[in-house]
């Protein structure tokens, strides 16, 4: 099932810019979540959303800004970041965000940061 | 603290041969899951499988399949005849009862090259 969609698919972005990353599941889902992934570290749970209230904020700097307006739409606000910013930035939903839910990911943004 | 290990970073077999993916997981709780899941070249993580921890008895699924053993906290996967559409990198997770949030923690994935 591929219901997970990002844009853009690249971007490439200077550290004095602002940016944003959208997410949208066609699922039905009631959980969203952001996900970094980087050369150099495993896969990192940024930001979990269970119906549009942040659940879990996993020590992100706050130059990473989500917004969650709906169960459908996740959004990943970006200002002033830095070179080490640059990776993979993966979405995922699930039903709900009880344990050993399972999520389905999107196809992921990768990000440049210059 | 929950931790998953991926000790293999790259496996390269040729076509058809069987491989073996390792999982260690690490986890102070009597009730957990666990993933298995697919990244390849495209990007998206594919879900492969999931388990929970009272549920012991292996399972096969087409060619694919898993050995948890609770004894030795390894969920191993194991690919029969393998193809080269199965050139990816895998990753284990585990999810904690009692997480807020769902949170998934993974392993540093094992980067697959399956070679014709």
């Amino acid at each position: 099932e591929t219901g997970v969609t990002q844009t853009p698919r690249h971007l490439v972005m200077g550290m004095t810019n602002k940016k944003s990353l959208k997410c949208e599941q066609h699922l039905g889902h009631n959980a969203m979540y952001w996900y970094k992934q980087s050369a150099k570290k495993p896969l990192e749970l940024m930001f979990v959303y269970s119906l549009e209230e942040r659940v879990e904020n996993n020590s992100v700097p706050s130059r990473f800004s989500p917004e969650c307006p709906n169960s459908s739409h996740l959004f990943l606000h970006l200002h002033t970041l830095q070179p080490e910013d640059s990776a993979l930035y993966l979405c995922a939903s699930s039903r709900s965000e009880g344990t050993g839910s399972k999520q389905y990911f999107g196809p992921g943004t990768r990000l440049t940061v210059t | 603290a929950q931790k998953v290990t991926q000790a293999q970073t790259e496996i390269s077999v040729v076509e058809k041969e069987d491989v073996t993916l390792d999982c260690v997981y690490e986890t102070r709780d009597t009730t957990y899951y666990l993933f298995w899941y697919k990244q390849p070249p495209s990007g998206e993580l594919v879900f492969l499988i999931r388990r929970n921890s009272f549920d012991e008895q292996n399972e096969i699924s087409g060619r694919y399949s898993w050995n948890f053993q609770k004894s030795t906290s390894s969920f191993n996967f194991t690919i029969t005849a393998s193809q080269v559409v199965d050139s990816a990198v895998y990753f284990c997770a585990l999810s904690e009862d009692g997480n807020a949030g769902n949170m998934l923690t993974f392993g540093g994935g094992t980067r697959l090259m399956v070679k014709p």
